[in-house]
């Protein structure tokens, strides 16, 4: 069964400072990587998702992950965050090319507050 | 273009009560799911459909039954409420079963 960490579960930062979320996942095949955002009191967002090629991938609103597949890892980063970049963002990963019984499993999440 | 939307957005039970939460989505897709979403648990998939006529379980089914008799509405039903079902509950709906999937803004319910 697939399953997804993510460490920190409440990130408090300045603005201007820089982010990095983590997220590791567990999973013996080929994986597809998302990361979503809840800004307060709305639905879940797609910011950035992997499915192949370049492991380095960017997203909406300056955000960017990189999938390093020896780690399992597909961590989330931005240089310079906004006091609107407060959210909760979660991690979630789905096999390949499995059929239906297939799903998106997802994070705990991270909630990140930005200070101005 | 509405997405996804859901009824009702929020609903207060009591214990025993039933209800039904309605998905409705105008992009055609033939997946759609329900997750509910608790603290420090992040979200959880209850049931999902891969196309109209279909359902299936996902890792929290007990207690929720679903049906997908249109494909555009994917109706999450609970027969007799119980005070853990208090949660926030998303649909939602992605293209092909392993995409992006497009949320609903979610339905607040609390069962006392």
């Amino acid at each position: 069964a697939q399953s997804v960490s993510q460490h920190n579960h409440h990130v408090i930062l300045s603005e201007a400072a820089s982010l990095e979320l983590g997220c590791n996942y567990s999973y013996g095949g080929t994986v597809n990587l998302f990361w979503y955002v809840q800004y307060p009191g709305q639905h879940l967002q797609l910011l950035l998702k992997y499915f192949s090629g370049d492991p380095l991938v960017k997203g909406i609103k300056g955000f960017e992950a990189e999938f390093i597949k020896s780690k399992f890892s597909f961590n989330l980063r931005k240089p310079s965050v906004q006091w609107s970049d407060t959210a909760e963002y979660f991690c979630a990963v789905n096999g390949a090319f499995t059929g239906t019984a297939s799903k998106l499993t997802f994070g705990t999440g991270t909630r990140l507050q930005v200070t101005l | 273009n509405a997405g996804v939307t859901q009824t009702p957005k929020f609903r207060v039970l009591k214990t025993g009560q039933s209800m039904t939460l309605l998905c409705a989505q105008d992009m055609n897709h033939e997946y759609m799911y329900w997750y509910r979403q608790d603290p420090g648990m992040g979200l959880r998939l209850i049931h999902y459909s891969v196309g109209e006529g279909t359902t299936a379980k996902g890792e929290v089914p007990d207690g929720y039954n679903v049906s997908r008799l249109k494909k555009q509405n994917f109706l999450l039903g609970l027969e007799s409420a119980a005070p853990s079902q208090t949660s926030v509950y998303f649909c939602a709906s992605s293209y092909i079963l392993i995409g992006e999937l497009f949320f609903g803004e979610g339905s607040r319910l609390t069962v006392l």
